[in-house]
């Protein structure tokens, strides 16, 4: 069974500094690897996706990279804004099924 | 497309009480998945749909839990009886293989 790990669980940054969120798997014959952001209430919003062949993957702030062999994926969000916070949640796709870690709980402070 | 679409946004319902859920996929995605979200247990994926076919309902946590796909715009989740713990936000959402998952907003339900 795969389990998705996402450490830290929170964290809490001043406004413009670099986000460097992790998430670790067990089982690298993945499919592909998704990030999502999820605000309080609200449904799961797709940021990026990465398939299995990819090392990385960008969108304007963000860049997400992937290393299979090592069971890793690293989120990093530019220039961070108080916008930018939220619960980011890591999922791994094998077997077209995704599993889910619990996520990181960003806080930017303006 | 409008993305995929759930309702109702919020349940309350007595204990006993047989809840439904509904999902309306994004138009062409041939995967349907359910999820739960708890505090406890994070995102649990309940069962899952390829081309209107349940392939996997090995996260259907009890009997009590069904699952339907009549056709490939519509799902419902239904719950018979209901009990407090079945409490959550239960998800739907869909994709195309091997491509980007997009989820619906939710249904908060909550069983008293």
């Amino acid at each position: 069974k795969q389990e998705v790990t996402q450490i830290p669980a929170a964290l809490s940054v001043p406004e413009g500094e670099n986000l460097v969120l992790n998430c670790s798997f067990t089982d690298s014959a993945i499919y592909n690897l998704q990030w999502f952001r999820q605000d309080p209430g609200k449904g799961l919003t797709s940021l990026l996706l990465i398939q299995s062949s990819q090392r990385e993957q960008t969108s304007g702030r963000l860049n997400a990279s992937l290393d299979k062999s090592s069971g890793r994926s690293t989120l990093y969000i530019a220039a961070s804004q108080p916008g930018d916070s939220a619960t980011y949640l890591c999922a791994v796709v094998n077997d077209y099924k995704l599993s889910f870690g619990a996520g990181t709980t960003v806080t930017v402070r303006a | 497309d409008a993305g995929v679409i759930q309702s109702p946004r919020h349940e309350v319902t007595e204990m006993g009480q047989e809840v439904t859920l509904r999902c309306k996929p994004i138009s062409g995605h041939d995967y349907l998945f359910w999820y739960r979200q708890t505090m406890m247990r994070g995102l649990e994926l309940l069962i899952y749909f390829n081309n209107n076919v349940p392939i996997d309902d090995s996260g259907m946590p009890e009997d009590r839990f069904s699952a339907k796909m009549p056709n490939a715009s519509f799902s419902t989740l239904k719950i018979q009886p209901s009990e407090p713990r079945d409490s959550a936000v239960y998800f739907c959402a869909s994709s195309l293989v091997g491509q980007e998952a997009f989820f619906g907003q939710g249904t908060r339900l909550t069983v008293v």
